[in-house]
């Protein structure tokens, strides 16, 4: 994969362990917030979604959590697999709009 | 989800030249985007291609630079024209099928201009 360049923040877990990714966001008019990943290669991949009229949402081994009052969102993935590698982006829309504002991304490692 | 087609999915060009990325959706989409990636950073919209009518472009970005087509509502071209070295990136194409719901990706495009 493309590594020259790279200025994402890296987050290293052993495999089996539980990651946490974590996510600031800045405009308080934001209603819709998504998770994607991002293999070496491919193109963004959806993960999971949450309105702001929710604070946790759960899926198959993954949880978004949202704190609107620190405009903050995590991912939670638990029981981290080696497939699990990935860069990970958080993405928010504001209410009325449809476009999508990317956060910086995170480089998720699974060791062995 | 339906699925989006690029074409090329990389391409080394000459610089001052242009290259013409298509998309191609599988199913009638409502929105359209176009996104640009630097190596290792985030995604930024480039623009939001409207059927039948003019592109929506983000500040920074220009339609004689990019332009954008999008005849229906399954398809969509990106322009990079007169190309230089610092247009190298990843070209991604976007798509919602309804409003509020997650947008889909194509694989990219990689384009290195040398």
């Amino acid at each position: 994969g493309e590594s020259v360049g790279l200025h994402l923040p890296t987050l290293s877990v052993q495999e089996g362990d539980n990651s946490i990714i974590n996510c600031a966001y800045s405009n308080s008019a934001s209603d819709y917030f998504i998770w994607y990943k991002q293999e070496s290669g491919k193109g963004p991949q959806f993960i999971i979604d949450i309105r702001s009229n929710m604070d946790k949402r759960q899926g198959q081994r993954v949880t978004v959590l949202l704190n609107k009052t620190v405009k903050h969102l995590s991912l939670q993935i638990a029981a981290t697999q080696p497939g699990d590698s990935a860069v990970y982006f958080c993405a928010e829309k504001a209410g009325g709009g449809n476009k999508l504002t990317f956060g910086t991304g995170t480089q998720l490692k699974v060791e062995l | 989800s339906a699925v989006i087609s690029q074409k090329p999915s990389r391409d080394i060009c000459q610089r001052g030249t242009s290259l013409t990325i298509q998309c191609q959706v599988d199913s009638q989409v409502t929105m359209m985007f176009w996104y640009r990636q630097q190596p290792g950073q985030s995604l930024t919209l480039i623009a939001t291609a409207n059927q039948g009518s003019e592109a929506t472009y983000e500040s920074g970005f220009v339609i004689d630079k990019f332009p954008i087509s999008r005849p229906n509502l399954t398809f969509s071209t990106l322009t990079v024209s007169n190309m230089s070295p610092e247009d190298s990136s990843i070209y991604l194409c976007s798509a919602l099928q309804g409003s509020d719901t997650e947008a889909f990706f194509g694989q990219g495009t990689r384009l290195t201009v040398v």
